[in-house]
């Protein structure tokens, strides 16, 4: 069966980076793309970026352009985001989320499988 | 960027009752609109995608419709797991995804 696994808990001092690793099982790793999301406390669902596990193409989101990279192993069918100069507003839960699609006049995509999202705490 | 808009932030209703909630993009999306349920504490889980394609174990009191612009999800007949909070998120601009901001539905 499908699975995305993520690392554990984390509590970081302002400045300093976090890397959440997002363990694939159950599918053909580099078939499909993969996302990061994340969710500060009370708050929606924010979109930060997206990487292609087959090419390692990445896309990001403006808000956190300069300051996060997302990569792919495919050797270990992990996935990796990495976010530097964290400060208060990071603090959140990260969640990775795999990318299907479906062609039927176009191409049509969305998330069917989601990590159990990883706590990440920023404070001094 | 695509901003998805959502209405209305939050919903109160009873079990048996048949709810509507709408998700409004700021540009024409087509049919590239998916719904996806939050329980507190758990990831996001799909419940329609395409629009009106509903995903593979999901009951078939949800439903969405919609193109365009404005889509709508509805549940035909609330049942107490249903209580969470939903999203919707275009595809569109692919791959700059973007999420509405969430319609909690209270008892």
């Amino acid at each position: 069966q499908v699975q995305l696994v993520q690392s554990g808990a984390e509590v970081q001092k302002p400045g300093a980076s976090v890397k959440v690793s997002c363990k694939a099982s159950g599918y053909t790793f580099t078939t499909y793309g993969l996302i990061w999301v994340r969710q500060a406390p009370g708050q929606g669902l924010e979109w930060m970026g997206w990487i292609s596990t087959y090419s390692g193409t990445t896309n990001y989101s403006p808000r956190l352009q300069g300051r996060v990279t997302m990569t792919a192993d495919t050797s270990t069918t992990t996935a990796y985001m990495e976010l530097r100069s964290l400060r208060s507003d990071d603090t959140a839960v990260y969640f990775c989320a795999r990318e299907n699609w479906i062609a039927v006049a176009g191409t049509s995509y969305y998330f069917d499988y989601w990590g159990q999202g990883t706590l990440v705490t920023v404070s001094s | 960027d695509i901003q998805m808009t959502q209405s209305p932030s939050s919903l109160s209703a009873s079990v048996g009752d048949r709810v509507t909630m709408t998700c409004r993009a700021s540009q024409g999306i087509s049919n590239y609109l998916n719904w996806y349920q939050q329980r507190p504490g758990k990831a996001p889980k799909l419940l329609i995608y395409a629009a009106s394609s509903l995903q593979s174990g999901v009951p078939s009191r949800f439903s969405g419709s919609g193109s365009g612009t404005d889509f709508t999800l509805t549940i035909s007949s609330l049942q107490p797991e249903d209580f969470a909070t939903y999203y919707c998120q275009q595809s569109f601009g692919t791959p700059r995804y973007t999420f509405g901001q969430g319609t909690k539905l209270e008892i």
